[in-house]
């Protein structure tokens, strides 16, 4: 299995704080990326990046920052989490541009 | 915008049976990936493929880029199949930006 973790699992918060999901792995991909998982709706890309300090918004990128400081580490921030941002985080990396995609576990919000 | 479709949405199959899921794409693709997600669980690859036809073990999946099609078959589908499968296309280059089907849910009966 590729080494790709999510932290935490899982987080119940309130309305108004802040978030931050974090990403990790150990594969030395240059390709990473956050998704949204809802009911009725497929995996949603919120921000990517194609190497350190390299990021770009994906589709549903309103109310989320990353960041990239290394290669290994990225960051999923809510900066004042809202209800409609309860959902399933998942990470995901990539070695090449169109490569095989690893999955991280997935990171369950609740925001009340 | 490339607009990825599959059918059927949900799909119950006897044990045994061969089963197949489609996936339809609008815009051109550099590779297109079928994922399997089980109940609660996390996502795993099952192929990228970008022309003609890959296997692994009981699943088979196939494109024809000219239809902007891709099919994935199981063969003697077993209860442990029972999971959604997701089919995604890359584009954007080097970016490798993916968009996602909503997925099949597949339930195979004993």
């Amino acid at each position: 299995d590729a080494g790709i973790t999510q932290s935490p699992r899982h987080k119940v918060t309130e309305t108004g704080t802040p978030v931050t999901l974090r990403c990790h792995q150990t594969e030395n991909h240059r390709y990473m990326y956050w998704y949204r998982q809802d009911p009725g709706h497929g995996l949603r890309l919120i921000h990517y990046s194609y190497g350190v300090k390299d990021t770009d918004k994906g589709e549903v990128s309103d109310g989320y920052s990353v960041s990239r400081s290394k290669t290994e580490d990225f960051l999923l921030t809510l900066e004042s989490a809202t209800s409609s941002q309860t959902s399933v985080y998942f990470c995901a990396i990539a070695g090449l541009a169109g490569g095989e995609l690893f999955f991280g576990e997935g990171s369950r919000l609740t925001v009340l | 915008k490339n607009e990825v479709e599959q059918s059927p949405q949900n799909l119950t199959a006897q044990e045994g049976e061969f089963i197949t899921i489609n996936c339809s794409y609008s815009v051109g693709i550099s590779a297109l990936h079928w994922l399997q997600q089980h109940p609660g669980g996390g996502i795993v690859s099952l192929f990228m493929l970008s022309s003609g036809k890959k296997k692994h073990g009981r699943l088979i999946a196939t494109i024809n880029i000219q239809e902007k099609h891709s099919s994935l078959h199981i063969t003697a589908s077993h209860p442990r199949d029972s999971a959604v499968y997701i089919c995604a296309t890359t584009y954007g280059g080097a970016t490798n930006k993916l968009i996602f089907g909503t997925g099949t849910l597949l339930a195979v009966q004993p």
